[in-house]
């Protein structure tokens, strides 16, 4: 079945911890996104990529990383500068720029 | 920053009761506006994807409507059923940075 994996879906980070969240897609999409949701907020765009190799900062990329090496992959990176990386992380993908989104089914971080 | 807004922030109607939401977006550099919607534990789904002014989509018992002039779409479900409840999101995609912003989204809560 084509469609996107997130992983893990739960996790739990000490502060001043760095964690990578994984996305992974097989519906050979060209676009990639990561969003961010906190409780009674819409989405907020960390980082996007158009194509393998280049990626762009979204709205509130301070304290992420990501990499795009491979079309199928975009793994992102919370650091310990992220004043408050305690949140639902979404990670969606599209066969071409601004088209229709499909989504995996999140990660939820919570630093103690 | 780009600003999208959504109103009503949520809604609460009864079983067979018509409704609308509105969502608002830069007038400038306009290449699509998305609608997704949101039932929980679930990941969001497309339902419309729009990019011409003066575009009409319809699903079922809902429908879409976009004015790309004055940046505003609308979003209509008629005989609401429980079923619908959910959060609508809509996102607006830039054409210049390939960014798909999110409103806030509108919680719709269909009573029996």
């Amino acid at each position: 079945d084509g469609g996107i994996t997130q992983s893990p879906k739960y996790l739990f980070r000490k502060e001043g911890q760095n964690v990578t969240l994984s996305c992974e897609q097989n519906l050979n999409h060209d676009a990639m996104y990561w969003y961010r949701q906190d409780p009674g907020q819409g989405l907020r765009l960390i980082y996007y990529s158009q194509i393998v190799n280049d990626f762009q900062k979204g709205d509130i990329a301070e304290g992420y990383s990501v990499s795009r090496e491979k079309k199928e992959s975009f793994p992102l990176t919370v650091t310990s500068a992220q004043k408050n990386p305690t949140a639902f992380y979404l990670c969606a993908s599209s066969d071409r720029v601004a088209g229709e989104l499909f989504f995996g089914e999140g990660s939820r971080l919570t630093v103690l | 920053i780009l600003n999208v807004e959504q109103s009503p922030q949520s809604l609460h109607v009864q079983e067979g009761d018509s409704t609308n939401f509105t969502c608002s977006f830069p007038s400038s550099n306009f290449y699509a506006l998305h609608w997704y919607r949101w039932e929980t534990a679930k990941s969001p789904e497309a339902l419309f994807v729009m990019t011409l002014n003066g575009d009409e989509k319809k699903k079922g018992r809902i429908s879409a409507t976009l004015n790309t002039k004055e940046g505003y779409s609308y979003l209509y479900i008629k005989g609401s059923q429980p079923e619908d409840s959910a959060t609508y999101l809509c996102a607006f995609g830039s054409g210049n940075t390939g960014k798909l912003i999110f409103g806030q989204g509108t919680t719709l809560q269909v009573k029996p």
